[in-house]
């Protein structure tokens, strides 16, 4: 069966300071990748999306870039925080564009 | 600018009841209508699809789509306080793999 793995869990970061969070899928091939950002009482926003290795798509202009190094990792970037950038940051997967998303448990970032 | 539009809540029911959450989108090509579960502190959780017009049940849950009136609504039956938690209604964007989510119902069921 597939599953996918988001960490860190949390993670409090100073303003300025660089981030790298890392989401990995095990268990299919060539999946559809996903980074959503989730702030407080708010709703679900893309940021990034991948089709394949090296495909990245921005939705939102922001200081946050995406890269897709093998098939199945997924990380999201930034050189440095703004204190706007604290959420909830979801990676999800899926293999067909018609299926739902399937989501890691997701880092609660908080930046100070 | 495709939109979800969900009511915020929250949406109080006695257990035992029915609750009924509602969502309209704007995108008229949509083909992909989804509905997650979210507890608070935690990721959303797949829980009903639906691509065609018309009811579909699995459970104590029921997805009802209408392509025309650009709604979908999600019936929970039998509603458990376990059942309390944020409902998050997703979109498919025509022509793409994205997922455009609304805002969320949040859902109470009192004992």
């Amino acid at each position: 069966s597939q599953t996918i793995h988001q960490w860190p869990a949390t993670l409090v970061q100073p303003v300025g300071s660089p981030l790298s969070l890392e989401c990995t899928v095990e268990g299919t091939s060539n999946p559809n990748l996903y980074w959503y950002r989730q702030a407080a009482g708010r709703g679900l926003q893309l940021l990034f999306y991948s089709v394949g290795i090296g495909q990245i798509s921005s939705e939102v202009p922001q200081n946050l870039s995406a890269s897709r190094p093998q098939d199945r990792q997924f990380i999201l970037s930034s050189k440095k925080l703004l204190l706007s950038d604290s959420g909830f940051y979801l990676c999800a997967w899926s293999l067909q564009v018609s299926y739902g998303y399937t989501f890691g448990s997701g880092t609660r970032l908080t930046v100070v | 600018q495709k939109e979800v539009e969900q009511n915020s809540g929250p949406l109080s029911v006695p257990e035992g009841a029915i609750a009924s959450l509602n969502c309209t989108y704007s995108d008229r090509g949509s083909q992909s209508f989804f509905w997650y579960r979210q507890y608070s502190g935690k990721s959303p959780e797949l829980i009903m699809s639906i691509y065609s017009n018309g009811d579909k049940e699995d459970g104590r849950f029921t997805a009802q789509l209408n392509k025309a009136s650009q709604y979908v609504s999600l019936l929970i039956r039998d509603s458990q306080p376990s059942d309390s938690a944020t409902y998050l209604c997703a979109v498919r964007v025509s022509n793409t793999g994205k997922l455009i989510f609304g805002q969320g119902t949040t859902l109470q069921v009192k004992p």
